[in-house]
């Protein structure tokens, strides 16, 4: 196991509703990003923080929102649901840059179901 | 723009024999690195091996390892010896360049073990 816990682990949501996913990160591990994986896909990106701020985004619109705690905890908020966001919702925590690999630790995901 | 690309949806393999999954990937970048995960259907996204692009030899991790054409921009892992327990879905991945954490998946290949 990797350290990283995320929660809850499953969830239904209906179209509109907002929702707030949370993950604690390994201990140390200071930057905590945040991947979208639809069934049958690759996860895709969403946004990545470092020390409280934001370091980098993907293609997702804004009412994907994140925050990250002094903790380094984090929160992944989605306004507005879409049918389209049902998803496994995969946290994952590392190091600042210290060494080559930048390797990131992923927890067991939050799945969300969006009717 | 940066892209991987796993060509094989599904493999088999026979239990104890050595299997192959292809990754080749898209990079302008000079500095990048290369990650394989698995992921059981318990969803969580385990590390396997890394390959860092100005490494000069294959990674190996135990029974894993990497083979790094840079030429061909080919990262394939190569597992050995194969269990049952490898049966999953494999993903290969790619680090942007500088400190960014952002991971670029494939599309994954779904590996059984045969007894």
């Amino acid at each position: 196991e990797t350290g990283v816990t995320q929660s809850p682990t499953h969830l239904i949501k209906t179209r509109g509703q907002q929702v707030t996913l949370r993950c604690s990160s390994q201990s140390g591990h200071n930057t905590v990003s945040w991947y979208q994986q639809a069934l049958g896909q690759g996860p895709q990106f969403i946004f990545q923080y470092y020390r409280e701020e934001e370091n980098g985004r993907g293609n997702f619109p804004p009412r994907f929102s994140g925050l990250q705690f002094p903790n380094y905890s984090s929160e992944l908020n989605v306004n507005a649901l879409e049918l389209d966001d049902s998803a496994l919702y995969l946290c994952a925590s590392s190091l600042a840059p210290t060494g080559q690999s930048y390797e990131q630790y992923f927890g067991p995901g939050t799945r969300l179901t969006v009717t | 723009a940066q892209k991987i690309t796993q060509t094989q949806p599904g493999m088999f393999v026979q239990e104890k024999e050595a299997v192959t999954l292809d990754c080749t990937y898209d990079t302008s970048d000079q500095s990048y690195g290369l990650f394989w995960y698995k992921q059981p259907s318990s969803g969580e996204m385990i590390f396997l091996i890394y390959q860092g692009s100005y490494d000069e030899q294959n990674a190996t991790e135990g029974r894993y390892s990497l083979n790094f054409q840079k030429a061909r921009k080919s990262a394939n892992l190569v597992i050995s010896a194969s269990q049952l327990g490898d049966s999953a879905m494999y993903f290969c991945a790619m680090r942007e360049g500088g400190s960014s954490y952002k991971l670029i998946f494939g599309s994954g290949t779904r590996l059984l073990v045969r007894p």
